[in-house]
């Protein structure tokens, strides 16, 4: 029958641990790019952003490196956590489009103690 | 830290009943938004709101769907006669500015369609 809904990628990593989620895009005209983390019934919340200028960026424990050539985001989390474990999803959107952001279909990452 | 604020955060409704969905986005944003994330898929866009008119829609948001800024602080979401399909999360976001600022989320209104 047909498949209802996203088989999402998993990523299972021991805490303490580095994680890395990657994220293909597809329009060549996205200028912006955002990781969110979604916890179960909760909203998408912002990790870090990233424009096209740049190929890489540093938050707390996150880094988010862009490689525009093969249009590929990924994001890292040093030190993976118990709390980490969420639905990771990368967002775009191109400039001028009063952020209509496109999502990405999303990684389960889980840690694992 | 501010947040954006969705009420209910469960709605059961009737098919063919209106429902509103509730926002309260944060206070100082000026661009306001609708996603919603149907179980299991992908999150959305459904429309954009600045200066008090629509900015944006995706094909999602036809007729059936209308939004409102009725006072200083609430943004509204309204169907108008519902359809089991329209069963899903309903996201509100804001943002300060159009350019290169990150929206953020409500937790959500889960709408059951029956």
């Amino acid at each position: 029958g047909e498949s209802v809904g996203l088989h999402l990628p998993t990523l299972s990593v021991q805490e303490g641990d580095n994680s890395i989620i990657n994220c293909a895009y597809s329009n060549s005209a996205s200028d912006y790019f955002i990781w969110y983390k979604q916890e179960s019934g909760k909203g998408p919340q912002f990790i870090i952003d990233i424009r096209s200028n740049m190929d890489k960026r540093q938050g707390q424990r996150v880094t988010v490196l862009l490689n525009k050539t093969v249009k590929h985001l990924s994001l890292q989390i040093a030190a993976t956590q118990p709390g980490d474990s969420a639905v990771y999803f990368c967002a775009e959107t191109p400039s001028g489009s009063a952020r209509q952001l496109t999502f990405g279909s999303g990684t389960q990452l889980t840690v694992l103690p | 830290e501010p947040e954006v604020t969705q009420t209910p955060s469960h709605q059961v409704t009737q098919m063919g009943q209106e429902v509103i969905l509730h926002c309260v986005p944060i206070s100082n944003h000026l661009y306001f938004y609708w996603y919603r994330q149907i179980l299991g898929q992908k999150v959305e866009f459904l429309v954009s709101f600045y200066n008090n008119e629509i900015s944006e829609k995706s094909e999602i948001f036809d007729d059936q769907f209308s939004v409102e800024r009725p006072d200083g602080s609430n943004f509204t979401l309204k169907i108008r006669s519902t359809k089991l399909e329209d069963s899903a999360m309903y996201f509100c976001a804001s943002t300060t500015s159009g350019e290169a600022s990150p929206l953020h989320f409500g937790n959500g209104t889960r709408l059951t369609v029956t």
